[in-house]
């Protein structure tokens, strides 16, 4: 299935150090969405982006929808252990019928060393 | 804690099986998106349903089939199992317009022997 490109697919940083991850597509979204996911559990929200070159900050997190519409990147400040955990992002295609639908990154794992 | 929740939480089945899995929306909203997630892969969007009908389908055969009732709850059904339907399914709802955001439920884990 359709996936969009999120790199890098995994890191491991020191507790403190900044991460920056990012998504990028062949196709334009009007929207873009980063979550987080914990195992066994669903992905949860951390932020969500509706105009082009929009930076929007959530705590030590801050995303921004990129300018040709086909990327984003999520930073995470100060990182501390409990960031660990995959990071997906997701863009929204809107169709003219109306109708849409979200296409989801291939994840970022995330390992936080104490 | 999101207010979307999905039973069972996990489930096998074996090949050519039929599989019914239910979502209840969070309180309000209107629209709920179903999703299957591979092992180690990102969600891959099966359909969504808003007020009680289909509003947008991803690549996924007719055997996967959805239903809405007027309290916003859904079904995923899945005829004819596959060993490879199986998967984590996460329902996900929303309150619907362009500004929308959706909340997961935390997913039916199912296994196809």
């Amino acid at each position: 299935g359709q996936q969009l490109n999120q790199s890098p697919q995994s890191m491991f940083i020191q507790e403190g150090e900044d991460v920056s991850m990012n998504c990028t597509s062949s196709s334009i979204f009007n929207t873009w969405l980063w979550y987080k996911q914990d195992p066994g559990e669903g992905p949860v929200l951390l932020i969500a982006l509706y105009k082009a070159g929009e930076l929007t900050s959530n705590g030590r997190l801050t995303a921004q929808f990129g300018i040709t519409r086909k990327d984003s990147f999520l930073n995470i400040s100060a990182s501390i252990p409990s960031d660990v955990g995959i990071y997906f992002c997701a863009g929204r295609l809107l169709f003219s019928s109306g109708t849409y639908k979200y296409i989801f990154g291939t994840g970022t794992r995330l390992k936080v060393l104490a | 804690e999101t207010g979307v929740t999905q039973s069972p939480t996990h489930l096998i089945k074996t090949r050519g099986q039929q599989v019914t899995l239910r979502c209840s929306s969070q309180s309000g909203h209107n629209t709920v998106s179903w999703y299957q997630q591979a092992l180690g892969q990102g969600p891959q969007f099966i359909f969504q349903y808003y007020r009680e009908e289909e509003n947008g389908r991803g690549n996924f055969p007719p055997r996967f089939s959805g239903l809405q009732f007027p309290n916003y709850s859904s079904e995923l059904n899945v005829n004819a199992l596959e060993l490879d339907d199986s998967a984590l399914y996460l329902c996900a709802s929303s309150l619907g317009g362009i500004a929308e955001t959706q909340y997961f439920g935390p997913g039916t884990r199912l296994l196809v022997l």
